[in-house]
């Protein structure tokens, strides 16, 4: 069974402040996606990276995915309140089937 | 462009009751639909998903089913509700053609309670 970890679990921090959360796995994944949920809404696709060692940049989100396509990481900087929610990593085998999620990181930005 | 709709947005059933969810895909054709279940505020599990009208696959055996009786069309169903089938229930789609990476979009989801 693929598992993802994700840390830290939760996260609270000033508006400004950088921040970097991770998503981690023993097994290799074809391709690893990021999400934001707000409560009580379906989750938005914020990125997908395929290759080792990728980094893509999304206005101030930053995501990188591991060489050996295990893990990666999400750094936002001078966060905003704006940025507020759960960040959900997810990893994919390369066909149909559904995707492996980790449990998340809920992170909160204060004014 | 493509939306994707789930209802109801809320249901609350007593134990024991059916159960019926409803999600549908507009804008594009053939898409690989998916049944989530997330608990309060975490990580989504898979249930279901479907490559096909008829062709379901389910990933945890359980109180629930799955079907799709039309290609835009998917539907999660119970004949008795029980307590630990509360949560948030998402349907996600993607596309059979142009990508490669299984990229899913999210319905808004359907909050069940079972008391």
């Amino acid at each position: 069974t693929q598992l993802l970890e994700q840390s830290p679990q939760f996260l609270s921090i000033q508006e400004g402040e950088n921040l970097t959360v991770y998503c981690n796995s023993s097994s290799v994944f074809s391709s690893l996606q990021w999400y934001r949920q707000e409560p009580g809404e379906g989750p938005v696709l914020l990125v997908t990276v395929v290759t080792g060692g990728e980094v893509k940049k999304l206005k101030r989100l930053t995501f990188q995915f591991g060489d050996a396509r295990k893990d990666s990481s999400l750094h936002i900087t001078a966060a905003q309140p704006g940025d507020t929610g759960l960040y959900l990593c997810a990893g994919g085998g390369g066909g149909a089937d559904g995707l492996t999620f980790g449990k998340g990181t809920h992170l909160i930005i204060q004014p | 462009s493509q939306t994707i709709h789930q209802w109801p947005a809320t249901l609350v059933q007593p134990v024991g009751s059916p159960l019926s969810l409803e999600c549908t895909v507009e804008g594009t054709s053939n898409p690989n639909l998916y049944w989530y279940r997330q608990a309060a505020g975490r990580g989504l599990q898979l249930l279901f998903y479907s490559v096909g009208i008829g062709q379901i696959s389910s990933e945890v055996p359980q109180n629930l089913s799955a079907s799709r009786p039309q290609d835009r069309q998917f539907i999660l169903s119970s004949k008795k509700l029980l307590l630990s089938d509360s949560g948030f229930y998402l349907c996600a789609w993607s596309a059979t053609v142009g990508t490669l990476y299984n990229e899913q979009f999210f319905g808004p989801g359907t909050r069940l309670t079972v008391l």
